[in-house]
C-alpha cells in the first residue's frame, strides 16, 4: 500500500517557467508534509515543509500548497532555473513516526 | 553544520558476504534511520531506532539487521549479501521525526 503517491515521475520545464509536482496521501493522521531535494551524488535535503493547519507556505521561489479535504499537497517552483534540476521527494509523517516518501520526480530545467 | 556521515561512498561486495554499513551523526539526535533508494521506487525504510539499543523494523527489513550501541552511531548489516540488495543506502537522523538529515549515501554493488 503506497501511502504517498507522487506525480509526475519526470518533468521538463523551460527556464523561467513554473514547475509543479503533486502528491496525494491516504492517512488522515499525517501532520507533517516536507519536500526534499536531491542532487546527483548527494543525500536528500529538506527544501520546505508544511503542517495541515495552513493552506500555503512560501519560501523564496518555492511554495507548498496544501488541500486537506482532498488529501493533496503540491510543490510549485516559480521562475525555475537550471540549478533547480534535481530529484524532488514529497513525504509525510504523523507524530514521531518515520517519514513516508513518494517515489520522486526528476526535474530538468532547460535553457 | 549538522552532519550525517556514512563510512563509504561506494562498496563492492560478493554474494554471501556479511556487509556492514556505518553511519555517524553529530547532532545528538535520538532518531536514526536506514533507507534504501532505487530508481522508480523512491526511498523505502529498512530499519529505524529511537534510542540506543532500540530498533524497529521498517517496510523492507528482510535480509537486514541493525545495531545501535551508541547514540551517534547506527549500523546496517546485510547478513548474507545478495544481488537484489544492490542499491543506494541512505542513513538519516532527526529530532522527534521532523526534519531528517541525510548522509551522502553508500552505493552498494553485490556481485
Amino acid at each position: 500500500q503506497q501511502q504517498v503517491k507522487q506525480s509526475p515521475q519526470s518533468l521538463i520545464v523551460q527556464k523561467g517557467g513554473i514547475s509543479i509536482i503533486n502528491c496525494a496521501y491516504e492517512n488522515t493522521a499525517f501532520d507533517y508534509f516536507p519536500w526534499y531535494q536531491q542532487f546527483p551524488g548527494k543525500g536528500p535535503a529538506l527544501l520546505i515543509a508544511i503542517r495541515p493547519d495552513v493552506s500555503e507556505k512560501k519560501e523564496g521561489r518555492f511554495t507548498i500548497s496544501f488541500n486537506k479535504s482532498a488529501k493533496q499537497f503540491s510543490l510549485h517552483i516559480m521562475d525555475s532555473q537550471p540549478g533547480d534540476s534535481a530529484t524532488y521527494f514529497c513525504a509525510a509523517s504523523k507524530g514521531n513516526t518515520p517519514l513516508v516518501f513518494g517515489k520522486g520526480t526528476r526535474l530538468s530545467v532547460i535553457a | 553544520d549538522v552532519k550525517v556521515t556514512q563510512s563509504s561512498r561506494y562498496l563492492v561486495k560478493r554474494t554471501g558476504e556479511k556487509v556492514f554499513l556505518e553511519c555517524v551523526q553529530d547532532m545528538d539526535h535520538e532518531n536514526m534511520f536506514w533507507y534504501r533508494q532505487d530508481p522508480g521506487l523512491g526511498l523505502r525504510l529498512i530499519y529505524f531506532s529511537y534510542d540506543v539499543k532500540m530498533k524497529e523494523k521498517g517496510d523492507i527489513p528482510e535480509g537486514y539487521s541493525v545495531s545501535r550501541e551508541k547514540k551517534e552511531r547506527f549500523s546496517l548489516i546485510l547478513e548474507s549479501a545478495s544481488t537484489n540488495q544492490t542499491s543506494m543506502y541512505l542513513c538519516a537522523s532527526s529530532l522527534f521525526s521532523r526534519e531528517a538529515f541525510f548522509g551522502q549515501g553508500t552505493r552498494l554493488t553485490v556481485v
